[in-house]
């Protein structure tokens, strides 16, 4: 079945580094979520991609899909203490609106 | 507005009973998923929900668990003689299945625990 791999599962920087995870599928995706889960909270959605290499960019955060589809990647520029918590991208192939997600990649930012 | 509410917010049942998780969604959304999350893990997949149509139950890790949505709305996720591997935290999240962005929007989640 379809399975969507990120690395790294975790990561620690200091305040003012850059942070980098990536999501790999198995399968060819129609389009991509990534969504931000602080400690003891609930996923939340951050941005959808949908076109083969397709980048969209919020504030300090740059969001990329990959040309085959297949890929993505989110890069946070100057992370602060806000920026904690785990990330997840979540795929969707086509003909179903079922979601899987990644394994997701744990932030933390030492200040 | 409101957001997706599930209920209870925890729950710990004995190993071997049934428990019952309810979720309402948002209103006019269409879709509505299942997750399953232990603890410091990542979500898994149960069931989702789209429409009138027949439920992708492609998750479901057992024939103990099972789901039903009600008039489109609200929907309960049954898991009958509960063992301790249940133990984890259920998500409920619904979504629109028009427009450009099907954002799923997350309920806070029913934390069950089995003794």
């Amino acid at each position: 079945g379809q399975q969507v791999m990120q690395i790294p599962q975790y990561q620690h920087v200091q305040e003012g580094e850059d942070f980098t995870t990536y999501c790999n599928s198995s399968t060819t995706l129609s389009n991509i979520q990534w969504y931000k889960q602080r400690p003891g909270g609930h996923p939340v959605f951050l941005i959808q991609l949908v076109k083969s290499g397709e980048v969209k960019k919020q504030k300090r955060l740059t969001f990329q899909f990959g040309e085959a589809k297949k890929n993505s990647s989110l890069h946070i520029t100057a992370t602060q203490t806000t920026d904690v918590g785990t990330y997840f991208c979540a795929g969707r192939t086509s003909g179903t609106y079922k979601y899987i997600f990644g394994t997701g990649t744990r932030l933390k930012v030492l200040a | 507005g409101a957001g997706v509410s599930q209920s209870p917010s925890n729950k710990v049942t004995e190993k071997g009973k049934d428990v019952e998780l309810r979720c309402d969604p948002i209103s006019g959304h269409t879709a509505l998923y299942w997750y399953r999350q232990s603890l410091g893990q990542g979500l898994e997949f149960l069931i989702y929900f789209q429409g009138n149509s027949a439920p992708d139950k492609s998750g479901l890790p057992s024939d103990r668990f099972s789901a039903e949505r009600t008039g489109g709305s609200v929907s309960t996720l049954t898991i009958q003689r509960t063992q301790q591997e249940d133990s984890a935290v259920y998500l409920c999240a619904s979504s629109a299945t028009s427009g450009s962005a099907y954002e799923q929007y997350f309920g806070p989640g029913t934390r069950l625990t089995v003794t």
